[in-house]
Parts: C-alpha cells; structure tokens; sequence
C-alpha cells in the first residue's frame, strides 16, 4: 500500500465549480504539503501544515483553501475552479526535520 | 523566490554510460540539498541528499557533488540504465522561515538502448 494516498487519480471539472482533492498519509509524518506541477515550472507550493492546529501558504496559495482534518489527512481545495489551475497536484509529507520529502502519486485536474 | 535551476532541460545517453546532470542555485544561505527522480504518471520519488558541510555523496550508481563557491550541484548516474529515463530535479532547503524545499524545473534523462 503506499505510503502517501492522493484521490482522484484525475478529475475534469467546470470553470467555477468547488472541487476537493485528498490526501492521507500512513508515514506518521506531522508534515504535510500540497504542491503544484505545471510543465517547465517544477513544483511549486500552494499551502503546507506543520501540524493539526497550523496551516500556512506557500508561494502560490491564492485560489486555493486547505483543511488539515487530522494527523494523516490534508486537503486541498479550489473554492471556485479556473482554467489555469489546470495541473498536476501532489501532496507530500515529511518528517520534522523537513527534508526528504515523500509524495504521492499525483492527481491530474482539469478545468475547462 | 529561490532561483534553482538547470542548465539543460534535456540530456539523452547512451545505455551504459555515465549521466551527469546539472543544477543552479543561488541562495548560498541554503544549507541542504536533494535530488529527485520522477517517473511518467507517477510521483518524485528520493534519490539521494547532502548537506552543505559536504562536498560529495555516494549512493548506489548515483553520486551528488556540491560546489558552494560557485552554488552548482550535480548528480553523476554510473552505467545509465533504460530504467533511469525520467525527470530529475533538484531541490534545495534554506535556513529561513518554515525551512521549505525549493524545486528546479527539472531534467529529463532519455536513455538509448
């Protein structure tokens, strides 16, 4: 089983509808993330959570909501989806030293 | 934001040769360092890491060497194999706020049969 579980694996949406994208974790990790992948862009930082009770914005948070539901759960949300938040999204965990950092396997968002 | 980049986007060899792939930084306030591998349809996965009191890192057939005075990182894959095609980025931690990664754009590495 993995260690990181995103779901859905892919989702098509519509401009302006409200999506939720999750993930779980069964690392232990206090350390969740929510990254973003476009092409030629890397990984960019939408929102982390160093623990239940702090939730804090990365470099791209605008758009875009998080909940950190417990230790193992994390997730993101597009109040009002737009065709440019179109990518591909990972979560990730790490322990909290904050270095290696494990991922999930992605989920695709489309918005048309 | 952290400017961690790559002097190549793409970089093809030959099955049993050596890659080498290249990374830019230029915080010198960053004192970690990682590479990752990312698979089609799948997630990076950890490569191998260093710290900025090390020059150099051996993992199996992958080697990091950090040169802080000129902020360039490299990852060295010994005897490339098809299963080593895939994206590779760097990744490098800075000592200030939350202590996050910041990702390059990646490499990727075709290996020719």
């Amino acid at each position: 089983d993995a260690d990181v579980t995103q779901t859905p694996r892919n989702r098509i949406t519509k401009t302006g509808k409200r999506i939720m994208l999750e993930c779980s974790q069964t690392k232990g990790h206090d350390r969740m993330y929510w990254y973003r992948q476009d092409p030629g862009l890397g990984l960019r930082l939408i929102y982390y959570s160093f623990d239940v009770k702090d939730i804090n914005k990365g470099e791209i948070s605008d758009g875009y909501s998080v909940s950190r539901q417990a230790q193992a759960k994390f997730s993101l949300s597009l109040e009002s989806a737009i065709p440019n938040q179109t990518a591909l999204y990972f979560c990730a965990t790490s322990d909290s030293r904050a270095e290696k950092l494990f991922f999930g396997s992605g989920t695709q968002l489309s918005v048309l | 934001g952290e400017s961690v980049g790559l002097h190549l986007p793409t970089l093809s060899v030959q099955e049993g040769d050596n890659s080498i792939i290249n990374c830019a930084y230029s915080n010198s306030a960053s004192d970690y360092f990682i590479w990752y591998k990312q698979e089609s349809g799948k997630g990076p996965q950890f490569i191998i890491d260093i710290r900025s009191n090390m020059d150099k890192r051996q993992g199996q057939r992958v080697t990091v060497l950090l040169n802080k005075t000129v902020k360039h990182l490299s990852l060295q894959i010994a005897a490339t194999q098809p299963g080593d095609s895939a994206v590779y980025f760097c990744a490098e931690r800075t000592q200030t706020g939350a202590n996050n990664l910041f990702f390059g754009t990646g490499t990727r590495l075709t290996v020719i049969p």
